[in-house]
C-alpha cells in the first residue's frame, strides 16, 4: 500500500489505559508529524520528527509520547488520557528539502471514556 | 511569528456561482503557501501550491504579497466542491518543514 497509513482507524479507551497509535509512510519521506484535529478547533501540530529526531514538541502534555524508530514509522504512545483528548489524530509525512507539502493519513478517531 | 487567517468558517454558494475562499498570512520573508482540501470522509490532501501556478479542479490561487493574501478562487462552483478547505504556510527552512494551518473554511455548494 502506498501513501500514509494509520492504525487503528478508531480507538476507544479508558482514562487509565495505555495504547499506541501507529503511522507508516511508503513515500520515501524523511520527516513525519503528529497533528490533533478537534471539533471547532484548528489543526494543532503536536510533534515533528526530522530524520528520526524530534525537532518540535508544541507544549504537548507528557501523557502523549511519540516515538520514531525509523523514517517510515511513527508512533504515538498514550497513557492516562483525559476526556478532552478525544479527537482525530492525524499523521503526515514530507520530504525535508525545501518547503515540501505534507501527505496525510486518514487519522485515528480517539474517544476517551 | 507566522500566522494564517481564514476569516470565514462557512461559505455557502449556489452551483455555478463564483467562489472565493479567503486566506491572509503573516510571514517575514518569502512565503510559499498551500491550499489543502478535505472532502467528506476522506483524508486531508493537497489541492494546490502557489509555486506551481497551476489550476487544479478549476481552482486557482494567486499570491498577493502587497495584501499578504492567497485567496482560492473558482469561477463556477460544482456540487463536488463541497468540502473543508485549509490554507497553510510552511515555516522557514530547517525546523522539520512544519506547516501552519488556518482554521479552515467549510464550502457548501447548493443546487
Amino acid at each position: 500500500e502506498t501513501g500514509v497509513t494509520q492504525t487503528p482507524r478508531h480507538l476507544v479507551m479508558g482514562m487509565t489505559n495505555k495504547k499506541s497509535l501507529k503511522c507508516e509512510q511508503h513515500l520515501g519521506h524523511n520527516a513525519m508529524y503528529w497533528y490533533k484535529q478537534s471539533a471547532k478547533k484548528p489543526l494543532e501540530l503536536m510533534f515533528v520528527y526530522s530524520l528520526e529526531e524530534r525537532v518540535e514538541n508544541n507544549s504537548v502534555p507528557s501523557r502523549f509520547s511519540p516515538e520514531c524508530p525509523n523514517s517510515s514509522h511513527l508512533f504515538l504512545h498514550l497513557h492516562t488520557l483525559q476526556p478532552e483528548d478525544s479527537a482525530l489524530y492525524l499523521c503526515a509525512s514530507s520530504r525535508l528539502a525545501g518547503r515540501q507539502p505534507q501527505h496525510f493519513g486518514d487519522g485515528t478517531r480517539l474517544s476517551i471514556l | 511569528a507566522q500566522r494564517v487567517t481564514q476569516p470565514e468558517k462557512l461559505l455557502s454558494v449556489f452551483k455555478g456561482a463564483p467562489v472565493e475562499l479567503k486566506c491572509n498570512y503573516s510571514y517575514s520573508g518569502s512565503p510559499e503557501l498551500f491550499w489543502y482540501v478535505q472532502y467528506s470522509r476522506q483524508r486531508l490532501q493537497l489541492l494546490l501550491r502557489h509555486i506551481s501556478r497551476e489550476s487544479i479542479k478549476g481552482f486557482t490561487a494567486d499570491l498577493n504579497k502587497g495584501e499578504t493574501s492567497f485567496h482560492l478562487k473558482k469561477p463556477f462552483a460544482q456540487e463536488e466542491d463541497s468540502a473543508m478547505y485549509y490554507c497553510a504556510l510552511p515555516g522557514p527552512p530547517g525546523g522539520g518543514n512544519k506547516l501552519t494551518f488556518g482554521t479552515g473554511t467549510q464550502l457548501k455548494v447548493e443546487l
